[in-house]
């Protein structure tokens, strides 16, 4: 059974820092990693998408990257800012029956303090 | 944009009433899923569906059911709610195949009293 963990559980910076978020899995046979961005109270907002073929995604100031063979995934955040504080979720799919399942980490809670 | 809505954001239920969550994609999507959401233990998978009148148990199932009679919406029932199913509700879509996005709803905070 897949397990997905992410390290640390929570954090807090200073404006203007970078900051790199971990996410490992136990079963590397994954057909994609997504990273999201939740809000309290929220629901779950897509951020990166990074397929089992690739090795990184970049968006504007994130950066995710994937080594499937050591089950492992970061995602680099540029220059943080206040608004950058939510929680970060990872999840993984793998194949159950004839669907693909997301399975997520417990998340990383980011605080970014001016 | 991929549109997935949950019928509502908050619901108080009185326990052992029956109670409905809703979710809708308008994105034909073929993958369903809905997943509860608790403090320190996360997201975790209660059923999916990929295709109509198709349902698979997730990890925690028991006390639940969902029904997927059309392809865009997919429901959760609570049969006789429990004050231990207070959670954050979210429902979440995919397309068919495996190189693709999931997409959330709102989600549904659901108090049980």
């Amino acid at each position: 059974k897949q397990e997905v963990t992410q390290i640390p559980a929570a954090l807090s910076v200073p404006e203007g820092e970078n900051l790199v978020l971990n996410c490992s899995f136990t079963d590397s046979a994954i057909y994609n990693l997504q990273w999201f961005r939740q809000d309290p109270g929220k629901g779950l907002t897509s951020l990166l998408l990074i397929q089992s073929s690739q090795r990184e995604q970049t968006s504007g100031r994130l950066n995710a990257s994937l080594d499937k063979s050591s089950g492992r995934s970061t995602l680099y955040i540029a220059a943080s800012q206040p608004g950058d504080s939510a929680t970060y979720l990872c999840a993984v799919r793998n194949r159950s029956g004839g669907s693909y399942i997301p399975t997520f980490g417990r998340g990383t809670s980011l605080i970014v303090h001016p | 944009d991929v549109k997935v809505t949950q019928s509502s954001r908050y619901l108080v239920k009185r326990t052992g009433e029956k109670v409905f969550l809703e979710c809708v994609q308008d994105m034909d999507h073929e993958n369903m899923f809905w997943y509860r959401q608790d403090p320190g233990l996360g997201l975790r998978l209660i059923y999916f569906s990929y295709d109509v009148k198709m349902k698979e148990k997730g990890d925690i199932p028991e006390g639940y059911s969902v029904s997927r009679e059309k392809k865009e919406r997919f429901s959760l029932i609570l049969e006789s709610a429990s004050t231990n199913q207070t959670s954050m509700y979210l429902c979440a879509s995919t397309p068919g195949g495996i190189n693709t996005e999931a997409f959330f709803g709102q989600g549904t905070r659901l108090t049980v009293v």
